[in-house]
C-alpha cells in the first residue's frame, strides 16, 4: 500500500508568491494534518483536517490556509511569501484523528523562498 | 517555559554502548506521548508510544513521569543505525501534536 504522498517534492519560490502544496493521505485514513519544519527545530503544527472540516490549527498567520477533499487528499496555500517561510512542509496521515492515534508522514515538500 | 524541552546534543556514544535521552513538558493535560526517529533531510517515523507503565520494543524502552512531566528513552547496545535525531512529542487532545526540537545521536564505531 502507497502511504503518505506529498508534492512537489521541492519548490523554490520568491517573496510574495503563493504556493500551493499536496497531499494524499493513506488509503483509508480520514484525517490529515500539516507541519512546518524549519531546520534545526521540530515539525510546529499548521492544522488538522477530518472530513473535509478543519479540526486545529496552530499559531500561523492567515497568510496560511488549508482544505480538505471529498476524498481525503489535501492542500497546503501559503500566500505572500516571505523569507522565513522557507522550511519543509510535512502532511501527516491517521484515521481519525483520535487521541494517541500514530501520525503517519510524508517525505514532505522543501520549500525554499529566494 | 517551553512547551517541550529536548537536549539537542549532538550525543556521541561508541558502538554497545547505552544512551539515554530526556524530553520535558509544561503541559499537564498532555495525555499522549511519542519518540518519532528522524533521519538525515527525511520525515519524522514514530519510533513508539509513551505508556503510563512504561514500554519496551526490543533495545528500546521508554519512560512517562507524570509527577516530573518528563518521558525518556533508553537505546541499549547502540547501533550504527541507531545514528538519527529522535524527536520527542505529546498530544493533548485530537491531533495537534507538539514536538521537541529533537536530540541528535551519533553512534560511532
Amino acid at each position: 500500500d502507497a502511504g503518505v504522498t506529498q508534492s512537489p517534492t521541492h519548490l523554490i519560490k520568491t517573496r510574495g508568491q503563493h504556493v500551493t502544496l499536496r497531499c494524499s493521505p493513506i488509503s483509508g485514513h480520514k484525517s490529515v494534518s500539516w507541519y512546518q519544519q524549519v531546520l534545526g527545530q521540530g515539525p510546529q503544527f499548521i492544522f488538522q483536517y477530518y472530513e473535509k472540516e478543519e479540526r486545529g490549527r496552530g499559531n500561523f498567520p492567515d497568510r496560511f490556509s488549508a482544505r480538505q477533499f471529498p476524498n481525503y487528499s489535501s492542500e497546503l496555500n501559503v500566500n505572500a511569501l516571505l523569507l522565513g517561510d522557507s522550511a519543509l512542509y510535512l502532511c501527516a496521515s491517521s484515521l481519525d484523528g483520535g487521541l494517541g492515534e500514530k501520525l503517519f508522514f510524508g517525505s514532505g515538500t522543501q520549500l525554499s523562498v529566494l | 517555559r517551553k512547551e517541550v524541552e529536548q537536549d539537542p546534543g549532538p550525543f556521541n556514544v561508541p558502538e554497545g554502548a547505552t544512551v539515554a535521552f530526556n524530553c520535558t513538558y509544561s503541559n499537564s493535560a498532555s495525555q499522549s506521548f511519542f519518540w518519532y526517529r528522524q533521519d538525515c533531510r527525511k520525515e519524522p517515523k514514530l519510533l513508539m508510544s509513551v505508556y503510563s507503565s512504561g514500554n519496551e520494543d526490543g533495545r528500546f524502552t521508554a519512560q512517562l513521569n507524570r509527577a516530573s512531566q518528563y518521558i525518556s528513552l533508553l537505546i541499549r547496545d547502540s547501533k550504527l543505525s541507531d545514528s538519527a535525531t529522535y524527536l520527542c512529542a505529546f498530544s493533548g487532545g485530537y491531533q495537534k501534536v507538539t514536538f521537541g526540537t529533537g536530540t541528535k545521536l551519533q553512534v560511532i564505531p
